[in-house]
C-alpha cells in the first residue's frame, strides 16, 4: 500500500500569511494527488486534483505543485475562512490513501 | 449539482452488521464510481471501497473480508454493509463520487472524490 505523510501536523499562522503544506508518498504516484479542506463537523471539500488543477469555485489563493513523491499545497494569503484541516490523497492505485491531515490554526 | 445523502442507523451493537445507504440526486449513478469513506472521531480519513454502476467493486484490503458494497441503479442509490463490527468501527461514514480517468476509449477508476455527502455518525455500542 502507498503511504502518505503530511507535514507539519499542525501549523499556526496569521491572516495574510503564505502557508505551505507538504505531502510525501512512499512511492511515485505521478500527478495523481488531490487536496481537501475539512472544517469541524463538515465533509471534506475538494480543493485541488491531479496535483495542480483547481476545483471549480475554489479561490485562486490555493495552489498545488509537485510530482512523483513530493507535493505541496500553498495558500498564498491566508484568509479567516481558511482555518481548517487539510488532507492530501493519492489515487495512483485504484484505491485512495489519505495523509494524516494538517491543522491550520490561528496564531 | 450532484448531491449525496447518507442514511441508516446511528447505533449498531458489537458483532452486528452496519448498513448504510447513499442516495444520489442531481445526476445519474450510472456514471463514475461511488465510494464510501470513514473518519473515526478526532482522526483522519480512511477509504473503505467503491462500486461502479455495473456492480464491479474494489475494497480496502484491511476491511475487505467484512465489506459488501452494492448498487441499485433504479433507485439511484448505493449501499454499504460492514459485518462483525466492533468499537473500532465507530466513525462518521461518508459517501462520495469518485471521478475516473479515460484514455484511448477506456476509463479507469483513477480519480479524486469531487462530491461528498454530509456524513453520518455510526456508533458501535451496546
Amino acid at each position: 500500500d502507498i503511504q502518505m505523510t503530511q507535514s507539519p501536523s499542525t501549523l499556526s499562522a496569521s491572516v495574510g500569511d503564505r502557508v505551505t503544506i507538504t505531502c510525501r508518498a512512499s512511492q511515485s504516484i505521478s500527478s495523481w494527488l488531490a487536496w481537501y479542506q475539512q472544517k469541524p463537523g463538515k465533509a471534506p471539500k475538494l480543493l485541488i486534483y491531479k496535483e495542480s488543477s483547481l476545483q471549480s469555485g475554489v479561490p485562486s489563493r490555493f495552489s498545488g505543485s509537485g510530482s512523483g513523491t513530493e507535493f505541496t499545497l500553498t495558500i498564498s494569503s491566508l484568509q479567516p475562512d481558511d482555518f481548517a484541516t487539510y488532507y492530501c490523497q493519492q489515487y495512483n492505485t485504484y484505491s485512495g490513501t489519505f495523509g494524516q491531515g494538517t491543522k491550520v490554526e490561528i496564531k | 449539482q450532484v448531491q449525496l445523502q447518507e442514511s441508516g442507523p446511528g447505533l449498531v451493537k458489537p458483532s452486528e452488521t452496519l448498513s448504510l445507504t447513499c442516495s444520489v440526486s442531481g445526476g445519474s449513478i450510472s456514471t463514475y464510481y461511488w465510494s464510501w469513506i470513514r473518519q473515526p472521531p478526532g482522526k483522519g480519513l480512511e477509504w473503505i471501497g467503491y462500486i461502479y454502476y455495473s456492480g464491479s467493486t474494489n475494497y480496502n484490503p484491511s476491511l475487505k473480508s467484512r465489506i459488501t458494497i452494492s448498487v441499485d441503479t433504479s433507485k439511484n442509490q448505493f449501499s454499504l454493509k460492514l459485518n462483525s463490527v466492533t468499537a473500532a468501527d465507530t466513525a462518521v461514514y461518508y459517501c462520495a463520487r469518485k471521478r475516473d480517468f479515460c484514455s484511448g476509449g477506456t476509463c479507469y477508476p483513477i480519480g479524486h472524490f469531487d462530491f461528498w455527502g454530509q456524513g453520518i455518525l455510526v456508533t458501535v455500542s451496546t
